[in-house]
């Protein structure tokens, strides 16, 4: 039962235009939403988060939408670079969880060509 | 300041051997959850630590055991390993009472059961 989806395996961009990287989940009951960044041979790197009460949240060039009545979260990168191209997770935490353990999706991994 | 750091990097062991991997949570952080991520996939949340008692479990069998210290590091250990243990051991750190705040993850040990 894969609670947090991301259906897109791969995503190639252009330097400089906007990446969106999507994900669905399941469980209304997630309240805590995070995006993680990898690079081979490293541990994930926290880009982003957004609680359930706001539907966005904006750092640098990293946005991230939340749409609780679609149960979908989408991170849009502006503009991209060469650099930015890595596997994305997007991860999720339940209001019940007090500790907050995180249900990943799949990743997606972005190519961002010069 | 230290972030989150996992040893061995690297661990080669054979089908029925047993495993211990170590993890010092950044500086700060009273909690350790450990994940497991195979290839191609997502971190699968294993379990929590906190308070040097394990409060909260994935789907992982017994064989997958853990520990805490009075320091906060943390150990993870697996027996009688099958191949299919084979996968990148993440150990993440966190804050037990901020509930909207990320983990922090490390770079993780990636073991390979022959």
């Amino acid at each position: 039962d894969q609670q947090v989806k991301q259906n897109s395996p791969s995503l190639s961009v252009q330097e400089g235009r906007i990446s969106i990287l999507n994900c669905d989940y399941t469980n209304s009951m997630f309240d805590y939403f995070l995006w993680y960044k990898k690079y081979p041979a490293e541990g994930p790197t926290f880009l982003i988060s957004i609680s359930s009460i706001k539907d966005k949240n904006e750092d640098g060039r990293f946005t991230v939408f939340l749409n609780k009545s679609a149960k979908h979260l989408s991170l849009h990168i502006v503009p991209s670079q060469p650099g930015d191209s890595a596997v994305y997770f997007c991860a999720a935490s339940a209001r019940d969880n007090q500790g907050g353990k995180l249900i990943f999706g799949q990743g997606t991994e972005l190519s961002v060509k010069p | 300041d230290a972030g989150v750091t996992q040893s061995p990097t690297h661990l080669i062991k054979t089908r029925g051997q047993q495993v211990t991997l170590r993890c010092s949570p950044k500086s700060g952080h009273d909690t350790v959850s450990w994940y497991q991520q195979a290839l191609g996939q997502g971190p699968q949340f294993i379990f929590q630590y906190y308070e040097e008692e394990e409060r909260q479990r994935g789907n992982f069998p017994d064989r997958f055991s853990g520990h805490q210290f009075p320091n906060y590091s943390s150990e993870l250990n697996v027996n009688a390993l099958l191949l299919g243990d084979s996968a990148l051991y993440l150990c993440a750190s966190s804050l037990q009472d901020r509930r909207y705040q990320p983990q922090h993850f490390g770079d993780g040990t990636r073991l390979s059961i022959l």
